[in-house]
């Protein structure tokens, strides 16, 4: 079957560094998505990555490893705002989105 | 620049009522058009896809329906609803012919079934 794994929550300090990890299972892959999603309100997009490696957007990175079946996304100088959870979707080979349950990330001051 | 309207924010529907669920997209064509539910600690679920005017597929069998009458709107509905349709529901859309990219959201509606 299809999978998405992510942790379910995660606590980090304003400033510093958190890495939200992604393993997916899926029939065929077209890419991987990471979306931002504050409690209440639509997802929001933040990264895609299909091909190996890290892809950097200022304080957010994310990374692919096709042949693991593993990503990360990467959030530097955290923020207050950075509070949200952030979902994780695969698309397989139909181009269909399999979703992970989330990762509430909490940021303490 | 596109746009997506859903509405309403929030719903509080009694057990056995009909559900209307409006969206709508401004600013672009022949959209691909989406309902998923999102349920608490559960990833996002597919309802139903549209990649036309009253071409719908259903993804998971259940008491919604959906229905695409004109080109930019996607409208979700039930005849009777169940408590087990509580949740976040959310409307997206992407372009057609590309398969591969983002999906943008529209703001969700709560609704709660009691």
């Amino acid at each position: 079957g299809q999978n998405i794994d992510q942790p379910t929550e995660m606590t980090a300090t304003e400033g510093a560094i958190v890495q939200i990890n992604c393993t997916y299972q899926t029939s065929g892959f077209n890419g991987l998505f990471w979306y931002q999603q504050h409690a209440g309100e639509a997802p929001t997009f933040l990264s895609y990555n299909v091909l190996d490696g890290l892809e950097e957007k200022g304080r957010f990175s994310s990374f692919l490893s096709r042949s693991k079946g593993y990503s990360y996304l990467l959030l530097k100088e955290l923020q207050m705002k950075d509070s949200a959870s952030y979902l994780c979707a695969a698309m397989d080979s139909n181009y269909q989105l399999i979703w992970g349950a989330g990762t509430k990330l909490i940021i303490k001051p | 620049s596109q746009t997506i309207h859903q509405w309403p924010a929030t719903l509080v529907q009694p057990v056995g009522s009909p559900l209307s669920l409006e969206c709508t997209v401004e600013g672009t064509s022949n959209p691909n058009l989406y309902w998923y539910r999102q349920a608490a600690g559960r990833g996002l679920q597919l309802l139903f896809y549209s990649v036309g005017i009253g071409q719908i597929s259903s993804e998971v069998p259940q008491n919604l329906s959906a229905s695409r009458p004109q080109d930019r709107q996607f409208i979700l509905s039930s005849k009777k609803l169940l408590l087990s349709d509580s949740g976040f529901y959310l409307c997206a859309w992407k372009r057609d012919g590309f398969e591969s990219e983002k999906l943008f959201f529209g703001s969700g509606t709560q609704l709660s079934v009691l």
